[in-house]
């Protein structure tokens, strides 16, 4: 069956430093991947998408790659900022699936001190 | 826009009690919605998935007798835990999403928190 793997956290970084997140998965055919985020006390929201090998989804300075080959889909920042705390999952969606049906990794905490 | 609410946030009920979540979508027509359960530190598990006016479909290992479904309109689903049990205790998360084909995106509420004492 399909499976997201994400790097454990929680991860704490300082403003204006480089952000990884890494995402791996495992799924039949040629899923779309996607990251969300959550912010404290809101619902789930799609920060960014990739729905073939090697797009680049980008979003807020966000960025992911969709990699076939490593199956992964790392999600990156080049400088955080404190308003990016929030939790951040990896999903995918497999092809074919007619009601878009998420699987969803186990999030990663991301905390940002100024 | 695409605004999805639950009610209540957060629920704390006897063992062997029911409670009823429900999951609206504020500003659009939701056609499918889709209902999550997330245990501490862990993903978000599927529940099911239901859709207007038909029987909602469940992943595998989900009783759906203890878990009602009900999606009677456009713009509401409801999950019923009957008979809850501390082992039910969990963090539930609703979606809402328009069309039935290819993938459309999905709409979180902020989630509901229920304790089963």
């Amino acid at each position: 069956g399909n499976s997201v793997t994400q790097m454990e956290g929680p991860v704490t970084l300082s403003e204006e430093a480089f952000l990884t997140i890494n995402c791996t998965y495992t799924a039949t055919g040629y899923p779309s991947l996607f990251w969300y985020v959550q912010y404290p006390g809101e619902g789930l929201q799609l920060l960014l998408k990739a729905t073939k090998a090697d797009d680049k989804g980008s979003n807020k300075g966000f960025e992911a790659t969709y990699r076939k080959e490593t199956t992964s889909f790392h999600l990156e920042k080049g400088s955080v900022q404190v308003s990016d705390s929030a939790v951040y999952f990896c999903a995918l969606s497999s092809q074919g699936t007619s009601y878009g049906k998420l699987t969803f990794g186990q999030g990663t905490i991301l905390t940002v001190h100024p | 826009g695409a605004v999805v609410s639950q009610h209540p946030s957060w629920v704390i009920c006897k063992s062997g009690t029911s409670v009823k979540i429900e999951c609206r979508s504020l500003d659009f027509q939701a056609t499918t919605m889709f209902w999550y359960r997330q245990f501490p530190k862990q993903s978000l598990m599927l529940m099911a998935t239901s859709n207007e006016g038909s029987k909602a479909t469940y992943e595998q290992g989900v009783e759906k007798d203890k878990f009602l479904i009900n999606h009677a309109s456009l713009t509401l689903s409801t999950l019923t835990v009957t008979s809850a049990h501390p082992e039910d205790s969990s963090f539930y998360i609703c979606s809402a999403a328009t069309g039935t084909s290819g993938f459309n995106e999905q709409f979180f509420g902020p989630g509901t928190r229920l304790t089963v004492l």
